[in-house]
């Protein structure tokens, strides 16, 4: 069965402070992952898409990694900000159908003063 | 340039009633799809639309109904509101495959 796990399910760190998040899923074959971040009460919004020959995209203070031969993918967040708080939701599109996304629970991250 | 517009933001539905959520997207986006969000739980895919007039089943797509007459609208229908569809639900729209999904702002659903 396609799934896809987050760790850790939720994290607190300092502002200004480095994390990291991560994703390991068993879709295979997939034609890309994504990351989302969620903040409460909105719906996802779009941090990066990475193919499966793509080893690491970045947006601003994300970076999203990828190792398409251990299935595991990473989201670096970079001097964090107090509205970095949010879920962040790791997504595998199957090669067989984009429509059919496989999100993970998500990871939610709260980012203390 | 709105983006992907859910109405309402909130609604309490009684068992059995029945009733539309509506989706409505600007960007002349050929996929749109109805998600439901609980809590521990990934998105779960409900149903889809490549284009107007073709849409497909999801995940979980009982008890629901959709159409897609316009390139622009995708409402989702409650056929006969049970609980376990309390449930936050989101709809969203994208060029295609290489392109990342624009989500709407959800709509918070309780079937009491």
């Amino acid at each position: 069965k396609n799934q896809v796990e987050q760790s850790p399910q939720s994290l607190i760190i300092l502002e200004g402070k480095n994390c990291t998040l991560q994703c390991n899923y068993t879709v295979s074959p997939f034609s890309n992952l994504r990351w989302y971040k969620q903040d409460t009460g909105r719906g996802p919004v779009s941090l990066t898409i990475m193919t499966f020959s793509e080893n690491t995209k970045s947006n601003g203070r994300y970076t999203a990694t990828l190792d398409a031969d251990t299935k595991q993918s990473s989201l670096h967040i970079t001097a964090s900000q107090l509205s970095d708080s949010a879920s962040y939701i790791c997504v595998v599109s199957p090669n067989t159908g984009f429509q059919k996304l496989v999100f993970g629970t998500g990871t939610r991250l709260l980012v203390s003063p | 340039n709105a983006g992907v517009t859910q109405t309402p933001k909130f609604q309490v539905l009684k068992t059995g009633q029945s009733m539309t959520l509506q989706c409505a997207q600007d960007m002349n986006h050929e996929y749109m799809s109805w998600y439901r969000q609980d809590p521990g739980m990934g998105l779960r895919l409900i149903h889809y639309s490549v284009g107007a007039g073709i849409t497909d089943q999801g995940e979980v797509p009982n008890g629901y109904n959709v159409s897609r007459s316009t390139t622009e609208d995708f409402p989702l229908r409650l056929l006969s509101a049970a609980p376990s569809q309390t449930s936050v639900y989101f709809c969203a729209s994208s060029y295609g495959p290489d392109y990342g999904y624009t989500f709407g702002s959800g709509t918070r659903l309780t079937v009491v």
